[in-house]
């Protein structure tokens, strides 16, 4: 089975600053996306980015982009310019094509003023 | 333009009990999931279909049940409703090309 690990429980950023969120993941498959959701306090799940595993180029989303390294099947999402609405539990997700998405145990950020 | 909407946002069940959390969405997706979020974790898959008539068992099927007699509708069904079923539910949809789920709001369920 597809598993998703994100190593960090919390994360803390500046305001105006810029933070990584790192996101590993396990397949055999060579078609599949990725994504990061974020999750503020409202609980509503909001899509941050996408990924297609086949496309090299990394996704943009202004401030959100992503360190897309498929050898290495990692995913890390960057947040640049960070904003107190920034301040959610994002997760990372794994979806093979026309299959369930697998999430992993996410991370919260905390966004300092 | 409504999404995914599911009912209901809160219940609180008696140990035993039974109940159906709805789900409907209204932009003809053919992938529909339920997952459930306990407590400062990630979501775990329950169930998903990829069509009207075909379900399938995710990671934590046992204690329920679904159906899909619809493109539209997809119940998840708690029988005999346990404390380690006290979670957030989501409901979610897909088409098939994008990947991009679509949630609805959530049902917090509380079994005393």
């Amino acid at each position: 089975a597809q598993t998703v690990t994100q190593s960090q429980p919390e994360m803390s950023v500046q305001e105006a600053e810029t933070v990584t969120l790192s996101c590993t993941y396990d397949t055999s498959e060579s078609d599949y996306y990725l994504f990061w959701y974020k999750q503020p306090p409202s609980r509503q799940m909001i899509l941050v980015i996408r990924q297609e595993a086949y496309k090299q180029q990394n996704a943009t989303e202004n401030r959100f982009s992503v360190n897309f390294q498929k050898a290495a099947k990692s995913f890390s999402l960057k947040i640049s310019d960070s904003q107190l609405g920034d301040a959610a539990m994002y997760f990372c997700a794994y979806m093979e094509y026309g299959n369930k998405l697998v999430f992993g145990a996410g991370t919260i950020l905390r966004v300092k003023s | 333009n409504a999404g995914v909407t599911q009912t209901p946002k809160f219940r609180i069940l008696k140990i035993g009990q039974s109940m159906t959390l709805q789900c409907t969405q209204d932009m003809n997706h053919n992938y529909m999931y339920w997952y459930r979020q306990d407590p400062g974790m990630g979501l775990k898959l329950i169930y998903y279909s990829v069509g009207a008539g075909i379900t399938d068992k995710g990671e934590v099927p046992n204690g329920y049940n679904v159906s899909r007699s619809t493109t539209e509708d997809f119940p998840l069904r708690l029988e005999l409703a346990a404390p380690s079923q006290t979670s957030v539910y989501f409901c979610a949809s897909r088409t098939q090309n994008t990947g991009e789920l679509f949630f609805g709001e959530g049902s917090r369920l509380t079994v005393l």
